[in-house]
């Protein structure tokens, strides 16, 4: 069972701007560590998609971005595209599993 | 660029030891500051953090399986390997390996490796 909470689904038409929440406590993103985020099409790897809360890696469409506020972290997408229909997880470092890092339970987007 | 490639058996048996290696490409092993990385991941399910083998030679695993598991590199052939004792059909999941370096985040991952536990 996960230490971060995601909401199972979210959804949008095109074009529409979503967001996915990641919900911690003061173990982990309430204690200040950062919060990453990645994408995972089927069948495939994660690819990471924020870093260190709000920094997207080189080649990532600026459409994407993070924020972190208390013990929660959010990912927003704006301008969704059919392409952004995916898995998206949140990751952060828990104090209380012994440095282990952990993953957010997951949120399907669906473009409608 | 450095790339991950994860090989090992996709059948174990229940109780057995499941094994599985991660060969580094583009890059050494004990280069930097890196923290060598396991994570799985269940059909239809979320991501799991396995541990990870910092290039200080420390390890680190997650307590749920930390009775069970070990990870360990090889620097002579640019690997880093995970072992996972007594396993059940709740070990049966695709297997990835991940680097994490300046960015403190999985930037880089192999393509995974589906690893079924079933007599």
């Amino acid at each position: 069972q996960s230490v971060l909470t995601q909401p199972p689904s979210v959804s949008g038409a095109p074009g529409q701007r979503v967001t996915i929440s990641c919900t911690g406590s003061y173990s982990n993103i309430g204690a200040g560590y950062e919060v990453h985020w990645y994408q995972q099409f089927p069948g495939t790897a994660p690819k990471l998609l924020i870093y260190g809360n709000t920094n997207r890696p080189s080649g990532v469409p600026d459409r994407f971005s993070g924020s972190k506020s208390g013990t929660s972290a959010s990912l927003a997408i704006t301008g969704l595209q059919a392409e952004d229909e995916a898995d998206y997880y949140c990751q952060s470092y828990d104090t209380s599993l012994s440095g282990s890092r952990v993953f957010g339970t997951g949120t399907k987007v669906t473009v409608l | 660029q450095v790339q991950l490639q994860e090989s090992g058996p996709g059948l174990v048996k229940p109780s057995q030891t499941l094994s599985l290696t991660c060969t580094v490409s583009g890059g050494s092993i004990t280069s930097g500051n890196h923290y060598w990385t396991w994570i799985r991941q269940p059909a239809g399910k979320g991501l799991e953090w396995i541990g990870r083998f910092y290039t200080s030679g420390s390890t680190n695993y997650n307590p749920s399986l930390k009775s069970r598991v070990s990870i360990s590199i090889d620097t002579s052939k640019n690997q880093f390997s995970l072992k996972l004792r007594s396993v059940t059909a709740a070990d049966t999941a695709v297997y990835y390996c991940a680097v994490a370096g300046a960015l403190n985040a999985f930037d880089i991952w192999g393509q995974g490796t589906m690893v079924t536990v079933s007599s």
